[in-house]
């Protein structure tokens, strides 16, 4: 059964502090990964999307990186900001139209 | 300008009515879809349609009906509204159905079933 897993369900930080979020997966056969950022009363944005030939992809302050042998992503928030308070989504599609959703992290960045 | 829209952004209705969300994009694209994200913010796909046909039926009670009238529009019926109904539901449009294409979300629509 395809899985994605995040961790930490939730993490508080103060404002210019770095973090990592991670995300586990099974599912198989594998496309692609990407984070979401979704703000509260929002829909999820696209932050950034990898492939198989990926390891890492940066989007400003945001850096996501892939691990295809060990079916791992890690997003890393450098010099966090208050508007860096989300949810943060790992999706991973594989081999159908159908994305696998993981519940997400919360974080929120304390001044 | 709103690339993705919903209607109603809040939905609040008794039990056993029926009820509509209607939702529309301007950005072109093929492909449209709906989620329902629960009240622990886990995102669930229920809907997908490429060019007005259904690609993607996740399981979902028969009481929810899709309809596409044109690529554009993706409208999500919903009849004899349950308690359990009650969560936010998401409208989204990609270019067109392959995963690689980024899913552009709507701002959601908040039902309430009481």
């Amino acid at each position: 059964k395809n899985q994605v897993e995040q961790s930490p369900q939730s993490l508080i930080i103060l404002e210019g502090k770095n973090c990592t979020l991670q995300c586990n997966y099974t599912v198989s056969p594998f496309s692609n990964l990407r984070w979401y950022k979704q703000d509260t009363g929002r829909g999820p944005v696209s932050l950034t999307i990898m492939t198989f030939s990926e390891n890492t992809k940066s989007n400003g302050r945001y850096t996501a990186t892939l691990d295809a042998d060990t079916k791992q992503s890690s997003l890393h928030i450098t010099a966090s900001q208050l508007s860096d308070s989300a949810s943060y989504i790992c999706v991973v599609s594989g081999g159908s139209y159908i994305p696998t959703f993981g519940r997400g992290t919360s974080l929120i960045v304390h001044p | 300008d709103t690339a993705v829209s919903q209607t109603p952004k809040y939905l609040v209705t008794q039990m056993g009515n029926d009820k509509s969300i209607k939702c529309e994009q301007n950005l072109g694209h093929d492909t449209m879809y709906w989620y329902k994200q629960d009240s622990k913010k886990f995102l669930k796909i229920m809907f997908s349609y490429n060019n007005k046909e259904l690609i993607i039926n996740e399981t979902v009670p028969n009481r929810f009906s899709p309809k596409s009238p044109d690529k554009a529009h993706l409208n999500l019926h919903i009849n004899s509204l349950e308690l359990g109904d009650s969560a936010v539901y998401f409208c989204a449009s990609s270019s067109d159905a392959r995963s690689y294409n980024e899913q552009f979300f709507g701002p959601g629509t908040r039902l309430t079933v009481l």
